[in-house]
């Protein structure tokens, strides 16, 4: 079982929705991240929190809305997607402070765009 | 640009024997590099690791190899199992914060 954990497993939204997607881990980990990855590509990444902060935005458009309201949980706020926004969103964590420490993903939401 | 690059989209490989997955990179500066293996539907799962500093990492049946001069990064599983049978992918860090991941590879072990 992962340990962390992601909802929901599946989304199905309209252009003009908005919904969000949910992280969870419990793991004492410090760094979160948002990856998108499309079929047959490698995961892209998104944006990283780092004690509970934005430290990185891959120049991700401003549909995309992230937020880390505590060290355990990590939201990604969507709102008027487009088609080609439909992929897997991953979320992983890691620990922070020093030394390099891998990423732990959980297993994903599948969001496709109508 | 990728900087990270897995050549192979496929491997083929027969129970029991080694399977080697090889990885090239483009920049010098990464100095950390993980292999993770992704079943269908499930997130990545960190597999092992290696630091710059060296060149060969083993846990059990996985061993990395590093070879900084070549910029190459290979994973040797033996004996393959069909329970290995899955997307692996490798990554590179310079930054904490911040992995690069190759596109893929996936391998099916044959029983």
């Amino acid at each position: 079982d992962t340990e962390v954990t992601q909802t929901p497993k599946h989304l199905v939204m309209g252009m003009t929705n908005k919904k969000s997607l949910k992280c969870e881990q419990h793991m004492g980990h410090r760094a979160m991240y948002w990856y998108k990855q499309k079929a047959k590509k490698p995961p892209e990444l998104m944006f990283v929190y780092s004690y509970e902060k934005l430290s990185i935005n891959e120049s991700v458009p401003s549909r995309f809305s992230p937020e880390c309201p505590n060290s355990s949980l990590l939201n990604l706020h969507l709102h008027a997607l487009q088609p080609e926004d439909s992929a897997l969103y991953l979320c992983a964590s890691s620990q922070q402070g020093g030394g390099n420490q891998p990423q732990h993903f959980g297993d994903g939401t599948r969001l496709s765009i109508l | 640009d990728q900087q990270v690059k897995q050549n192979s989209p496929s491997l083929s490989v027969q129970e029991g024997r080694i399977s080697i997955l090889n990885c090239d990179y483009t920049n010098s500066m990464f100095d950390y590099f993980l292999w993770y293996k992704k079943y269908p539907a499930e997130g990545p799962t960190f597999l092992i690791s290696i630091s710059s500093i060296k060149d060969k990492n083993e846990d059990g049946r996985f061993t990395v190899f590093l070879n900084k001069s070549a910029k190459h990064l290979s994973l040797h599983i033996v004996p393959s199992q069909p329970g290995d049978s899955a997307v692996y992918f490798c990554a590179a860090s310079y930054n904490f914060n911040k992995f690069y991941f190759g596109s893929g590879t996936k391998l099916n072990v044959k029983p």
